[in-house]
């Protein structure tokens, strides 16, 4: 399958700084990424999907100015969590598909942020 | 929007034996089935997928078979091994939208 790769693959930052996850695909073009929150011992919460030049969209709950996603390239996307807090500790992972209808999406490895 | 409840949480079998695990899903347009295996701390991998279009399929010892009218769809592991202890997801996807995942599977093969 395509590979995505997700940079870094474990962060520890302190409270109230800014931490930026990227995520690319590296033998394709994705016209969309979508980025996932997950915590412990439970499934993959959808955060928001982008569009390649296009804003992204968010969903209910997740707070747009708090989670900043660009989406500038077809092959990058990138997650800044802004002014991050102990409770933004989470394992976000990312997942990219490429255009045409094509329904399979790939996954990063994800990336383990620890906010202390 | 779509809704997929996946059964059950936890799945505890014997070395040989097979697996079953059940999700529905809410969304009649939905078409596309996958089902995910994640190691702790790692990325979900893709290990079957079946399109609407399809009843049935298998991949060695993996089958997943999708019923359209009951809106349900089942992931089928015979002669587990212990290699196959992970939390399983599924999900449902709509032409190319967002993926709804399932809230997983802890399946346990004891040796």
């Amino acid at each position: 399958g395509a590979v995505v790769s997700q940079h870094p693959s474990w962060v520890i930052c302190k409270s109230g700084t800014s931490v930026k996850i990227e995520c690319r695909s590296l033998d394709f073009q994705a016209t969309t990424m979508f980025w996932y929150r997950q915590f412990p011992k439970q499934s993959l919460m959808l955060m928001a999907t982008s569009n390649e030049g296009s804003k992204a969209t968010y969903e209910q709950g997740v707070e747009k100015d708090k989670f900043l996603i660009n989406h500038a390239s077809l092959t990058l996307s990138t997650l800044t969590v802004t002014s991050a807090h102990p409770e933004d500790s989470s394992f976000y992972i990312c997942s990219a598909r490429g255009g045409g209808g094509n329904t399979e999406a790939f996954f990063g490895q994800g990336t383990r942020l620890t906010v202390v | 929007g779509e809704n997929v409840e996946q059964h059950p949480s936890t799945l505890s079998v014997q070395e040989g034996d097979s697996a079953v695990i059940k999700c529905t899903y809410s969304d009649s347009a939905s078409n596309y089935f996958p089902w995910y295996k994640q190691e702790l701390g790692k990325r979900p991998q893709l290990i079957i997928d079946i399109r609407s279009n399809v009843g049935e399929k298998k991949d060695q010892r993996i089958a997943v078979t999708l019923n359209k009218t009951a809106k349900h769809f089942s992931l089928h592991i015979t002669e587990t091994q212990p290699e196959d202890s992970a939390v399983y997801f599924c999900a449902a996807i709509f032409h190319a939208g967002k993926s709804t995942f399932g809230d997983g599977t802890t399946l346990t093969v004891k040796p």
